[in-house]
């Protein structure tokens, strides 16, 4: 079962540059999400989409861009990498959105991202 | 808006001692309330969910009850065991995205 997929795991960028993490699911989840992992922070939502073609903004959605183009991908595109957005980056996915019947997320190993 | 606040951590019990982790919330509404755990290198994976009021959620030896009136979802396990050290996240949902407290570091020692 590969369930949420994101690639690379480890990832070091140059201040300025850009590239894009990708996530794939093979659950036929309508809602993915991507969030970001910082020391003392907890889980912070970037990104969320409920369906193909449907994006919307999290918390921290600023420096990032996602589209949701098929039900399976999800990437999460950095446009110009700045120190700050170094971080542990996780995509998940769920059947549904909201809580009805205690939707749980299926997460992805995480990218750990480094900006020098 | 939704939030949850977790006890601050890390903590460190010895095997086979009692653990609790304290989470209460805010939000409007009757969330789903979880508690996911993280292991080192890996993603989340849940632990345990209730859905309504006085629901109790068990996995693995730990259980968690949804108390409306004191809007509290804490972890407890009875005897934990050096594999239980993670990071465990307490987190709701209403109708809205997932989220989550800051998350409390377990350290078990043998």
């Amino acid at each position: 079962n590969a369930g949420v997929t994101q690639t690379p795991k480890f990832q070091v960028l140059k201040t300025g540059q850009s590239m894009t993490l990708q996530c794939a699911q093979d659950m036929n989840h309508e809602y993915m999400s991507w969030y970001r992992q910082d020391p003392g922070m907890g889980l912070r939502l970037i990104h969320y989409s409920v369906g193909a073609g449907i994006t919307d903004q999290g918390e921290v959605p600023n420096g990032y861009n996602v589209s949701r183009s098929t039900t399976e991908d999800f990437p999460l595109r950095l446009l110009s990498a700045a120190p700050s957005q170094t971080s542990v980056y996780f995509c998940a996915s769920s059947p549904r959105f909201g809580s009805a019947g205690g939707t749980e997320a299926f997460f992805g190993q995480g990218t750990r991202l480094t900006v020098v | 808006g939704n939030s949850v606040t977790q006890m601050e951590g890390p903590v460190t019990l010895s095997e086979e001692a009692f653990l609790t982790i304290n989470c209460t919330y805010t939000a409007t509404g009757y969330p789903s309330l979880f508690w996911y755990v993280q292991y080192p290198g890996e993603g989340l994976q849940l632990l345990l969910k209730a859905t309504k009021a006085d629901d109790k959620g068990s996995n693995k030896g730990f259980e968690a009850t949804y108390r409306k009136e004191t809007t509290s979802f804490h972890l407890e396990k009875g005897s934990v065991q050096v594999s239980d050290s993670a990071v465990y996240f307490c987190a709701l949902t209403g109708n809205t995205p997932l989220v989550f407290g800051k998350g409390t570091r377990l350290s078990v020692i043998a």
